[in-house]
C-alpha cells in the first residue's frame, strides 16, 4: 500500500544540537512537504519540493533547511535547535496532477 | 489571498445526534476543497474532496459535505455521530501554481462526542 513514512516518531532534543527527521514515500509523488503543527492550531508549511535535489520555500522557513535526494526521501534539518521548534512535524506527498495530499504519521520533536 | 476559516474550535454532540461542522474560505479562483480528520497521535487522513462538480460530495464513515459558492462556504455533515468520530477535523483549499500544489488550512475544530 502507497504511504509516507517518517522516523523517528518521537525526538528529543538539545537546545543549540542539529536535528534530522526523515520522510520517505512509496506513492510516486513528485510533490513533498514539511509542515509543523503547534498545539490547538492547524498545519504551517516549512518547506516543499517538486523535483529531487530541488527544494522551496514554504511560509515559515526560518530555522530550518531542507534536502530531497530522491523521489522518494525529504529532510527537515533543523542546524541549531531552538526552544520554539517544539512541535509535531508532517511530512506530506501529493501528484502533480491532484490537488489533494497525503501526509505520514508525524515526528513529536521536544526541543529541551 | 487564500484563507480558510473554521470558525468552531470545538463542537460537542451526543452520540447518535446530527453534525455540522462549519467551514469559510477565501480565494479567488475555483476552488478545490478537502475536509482531513486527526485522530489522537496521528497524522491528517482525507475525509472527502471537492473538484468542481457536484457541489455535494460525500466521503468515508457517512461524512458528506457540500460547497457553496455564493456563501465560500464548505460545511461537513453527518447524519448520526459515532464515538469513534471524535477527533480534529481540518478544512482546506488547494491551489495551484507554477511548480507547486499548495493546501491552506484551517485551524482545526476538535469534535467532541458526549455518551
Amino acid at each position: 500500500e502507497a504511504a509516507v513514512t517518517q522516523s523517528p516518531r518521537s525526538k528529543v532534543a538539545v537546545t543549540g544540537g542539529k536535528v534530522t527527521l526523515s520522510c520517505h514515500q512509496t506513492n510516486n509523488h513528485d510533490y513533498m512537504y514539511w509542515y509543523r503543527q503547534d498545539t490547538g492550531h492547524g498545519l504551517r508549511l516549512i518547506h516543499y519540493s517538486y523535483v529531487a535535489d530541488s527544494t522551496e520555500k514554504g511560509d515559515i522557513p526560518d530555522g530550518y533547511k531542507a534536502s530531497r535526494p530522491s523521489q522518494e526521501n525529504f529532510s527537515l534539518i533543523l542546524e541549531l535547535a531552538s526552544l520554539s521548534q517544539t512541535a509535531v512535524y508532517f511530512c506530506a506527498s501529493s501528484d502533480a496532477l491532484l490537488y489533494e495530499q497525503y501526509f505520514g504519521p508525524g515526528t513529536r520533536l521536544t526541543v529541551l | 489571498a487564500q484563507s480558510v476559516t473554521q470558525p468552531d474550535a470545538r463542537v460537542t454532540v451526543s452520540e447518535g445526534a446530527s453534525l455540522q461542522l462549519r467551514c469559510k474560505y477565501s480565494y479567488f479562483g475555483t476552488p478545490y476543497l478537502f475536509w482531513y480528520v486527526q485522530y489522537p497521535r496521528q497524522g491528517l487522513q482525507l475525509l472527502l474532496k471537492y473538484y468542481p462538480g457536484d457541489p455535494v460530495v460525500q466521503g468515508v464513515n457517512g461524512f458528506e459535505a457540500e460547497f457553496s459558492k455564493s456563501n465560500s462556504s464548505f460545511h461537513l455533515r453527518k447524519a448520526s455521530v459515532h464515538w469513534s468520530d471524535w477527533a480534529v477535523y481540518f478544512c482546506a483549499v488547494s491551489i495551484k501554481g507554477n511548480n507547486n500544489n499548495r493546501i491552506f488550512f484551517g485551524d482545526g475544530t476538535q469534535l467532541v462526542v458526549k455518551p
